[in-house]
């Protein structure tokens, strides 16, 4: 069966220092993969997807950026954090029109 | 970009109860998936509906895809507090979620 990994799953780094988000995935090859954020209690908003190795798509220009390294591996990068980057970051892999999601990260950026 | 609208935003109802929750588009989805939050987890997913009119039951979960496929409805039969959560509605090609339903089923 199919499992989803994400680490940390809490983070608390102070603004301007550098944040690396990783996400696995076991059981399924050339998974499309997802990265969201949630703000408090509500819904998710994409910031990128991938098809495949080393294909990124960007959905909001932000501060982030995202890379994907290996086919079951999706990291979530910044340079220098926001007091904004604050949130609840979700990792997703999908196939068949159905996604599934990893236990998520919350960042407190401070 | 197609909007995704759901409501009520929040619902407190006693164990026992009946409830019914809502997603709305603006466009017609091509396919719409059902998900229940807990707090500090992922969401999980309930249901994938595909065709219009159709109807699907999880349980005490019912869930209807309306015949224009613009619209569905998540109807939850006595509600137990095991129910409380955050429920999505997402419309998968676009990869949108709504804002959420945020359900409490007290005991």
């Amino acid at each position: 069966s199919q499992t989803i990994h994400q680490w940390p799953a809490t983070l608390v780094q102070p603004v301007g220092s550098p944040l690396s988000l990783e996400c696995t995935v076991e059981g399924t090859s050339n998974p499309n993969l997802y990265w969201y954020r949630q703000a408090a209690g509500r819904g998710l908003q994409l910031l990128f997807y991938s098809v495949g190795i080393g294909q990124i798509s960007s959905e909001v220009p932000q501060n982030l950026s995202a890379s994907r390294p290996q086919d079951r591996q999706f990291i979530l990068s910044s340079k220098k954090l926001l007091l904004s980057d604050s949130g609840f970051y979700l990792c997703a892999w999908g196939q068949d029109g159905e996604q599934y999601f990893g236990p998520g990260t919350r960042l407190t950026v401070t | 970009t197609q909007l995704l609208e759901q409501s009520p935003q929040f619902l407190s109802i006693q164990e026992g109860e009946n409830l019914t929750v809502y997603c709305n588009s603006s466009s017609v989805f091509s396919s719409l998936q059902w998900y229940r939050q807990e707090p500090g987890e992922g969401p999980v997913l309930l249901v994938t509906v595909v065709t219009g009119g159709e109807v699907k039951k999880l349980k005490r979960l019912t869930f209807q895809f309306g015949d224009a496929r613009k619209d569905s409805s998540l109807h939850i039969t006595a509600a137990q507090p095991g129910d409380t959560g955050l429920y999505l509605c997402a419309e998968y090609s676009d990869m949108r979620f709504g804002a959420g339903t945020r359900l409490t089923v007290k005991p």
